[in-house]
């Protein structure tokens, strides 16, 4: 089993609706979460980053944490074209000789115009 | 652009051979990591450097090897390539080393004939 699990997608929506991206892990040592965004034929590149349970809001992003669940969200509100991407969770722990991040498989959006 | 540059952008060899990547961080970036992407593994964690010292090891074979030179630079060397490396290889760099804001390159895609 994966430590960090996510949907591959792809997922299809019409531009305008609420987008709503999971992961769920197995590594309760897990304290950081980020999202990626990975365009085709580019490099993933950061959107969010949050620490700890709880919600973080950046314009029509936002990341959700709920570590009691293990479970991670990323809402993307008023959904354009220009969104479709890869969407990649990624997340790292603490202790020492592991704070490279982990990142799930990544999910493929595509908004419809 | 992310600041972080990586030759060759695509690379096709044989089995059997070796290849180097080459990987410059950002300006001011003292770490950096090497991730392979393949379709069915997502990104994969190798290998980190700091400041030229090895700092965190992931999945990486024994055939590769990875060095940070004293300018910065890293360089990934993959040995007695097989089919199944065939993959794109991301560079990544970060002002620390426990930060989870990681800087991609827009990767050396490797075909192995």
């Amino acid at each position: 089993q994966k430590e960090v699990e996510q949907d591959p997608g792809p997922l299809s929506v019409p531009e305008g609706a609420i987008v709503s991206l999971n992961c769920t892990y197995s590594n309760s040592a897990f304290q950081y979460f980020m999202w990626y965004r990975q365009y085709s034929r580019k490099g993933p590149e950061l959107l969010m980053y949050t620490y700890s349970s709880g919600n973080k809001e950046d314009g029509r992003f936002t990341a959700q944490v709920d570590k009691s669940s293990k479970y991670i969200s990323l809402f993307i509100r008023d959904s354009q074209p220009s969104d479709s991407a890869t969407y990649l969770c990624a997340m790292r722990a603490m202790d020492t000789g592991r704070r490279a991040l982990t990142f799930g498989s990544g999910t493929r959006l595509q908004v419809q115009p | 652009d992310s600041g972080v540059t990586q030759t060759p952008k695509h690379l096709i060899t044989a089995t059997g051979q070796r290849v180097t990547l080459r990987c410059s961080p950002r300006s001011g970036d003292l770490s950096v990591y090497w991730y392979q992407q393949s379709l069915d593994q997502g990104l994969q964690f190798l290998i980190q450097y700091y400041n030229g010292e090895e700092r965190a090891k992931g999945n990486i074979l024994e055939r590769f090897s990875a060095q940070q030179f004293p300018d910065l630079h890293s360089e990934l060397n993959l040995s007695s390539l097989e089919l199944g490396d065939s993959a794109l290889y991301f560079c990544a760099s970060s002002v620390a080393w426990g930060t989870g804001e990681l800087f991609f390159g827009e990767g050396s895609r490797l075909t192995v004939l």
